[in-house]
């Protein structure tokens, strides 16, 4: 059965420095989605793509996060500064109709 | 507004015993609702969804409008169980909004 990928599956940066999360969709899947859970809380929406842009964001998802779909394969998910609070488990998805499809998600830590 | 809400944190039970997570929704219209698991490290996966009615791993679960709910049950609960469930609901933008999580601990 075909699966989201994510790479990597753990990431530790420095405070301020950009991170590049990558993700695999599902092949035939048109819509995409970003995650993220900090640790011990529920699983939060932070973005979601279709036809080459974003289709909704939560308040979450400011100006320091961009998503992109560069050669139509990959899905990547950008943090152009990372602060301390961004550490979390950052979980892509994809969808022909419903449900969602999950990777197995980056953690992602701050220090 | 659209909300899921899972009132417990942790569900503890013994090997054999019922199991019962509870999912309460809000949302005007009619609900697609999913339950996802995730167990330790690992991707969250679909287990049920309201629509196809079906038993996945013994569990069930059924749409009840009346009272806003979305419970999930198992008659005998197995040690494998113990992960973490997530109810879910599809929103009319086309995301997942989820619910706070539910930690199912079956104990021998």
């Amino acid at each position: 059965e075909p699966e989201v990928t994510q790479t990597p599956s753990h990431q530790v940066t420095q405070m301020g420095q950009e991170v590049i999360l990558r993700c695999v969709p599902i092949s035939n899947h048109l819509y995409f989605y970003w995650y993220r859970q900090i640790l011990g809380q529920k699983v939060e929406f932070l973005v979601s793509f279709y036809n080459n842009e974003i289709s909704e964001k939560s308040e979450i998802f400011d100006d320091q996060f961009s998503v992109e779909r560069p050669d139509g394969s990959n899905f990547t998910l950008k943090i152009r500064s990372t602060k301390l609070e961004d550490s979390a488990m950052y979980f892509c998805a994809s969808r022909y109709n419903s449900p969602l499809h999950f990777g197995n998600g980056t953690r992602l830590t701050v220090t | 507004a659209q909300r899921v809400t899972q009132p417990e944190k942790l569900l503890s039970v013994f090997k054999g015993a019922p199991v019962e997570l509870k999912c309460n929704y809000s949302y005007s219209g009619s609900p697609e609702l999913f339950w996802y698991v995730q167990y330790s490290r690992q991707r969250l996966q679909l287990l049920l969804r309201h629509i196809s009615r079906e038993s996945i791993k013994g569990f069930t679960a059924d749409l009840n409008k009346g009272e806003t709910s979305f419970h999930l049950k198992k008659p005998f609960a197995q040690e494998e169980d113990s992960a973490m469930y997530y109810c879910a609901l599809f929103s009319n933008t086309g995301k997942l909004i989820f619910g706070q999580g539910t930690t199912l601990q079956v104990k021998p």
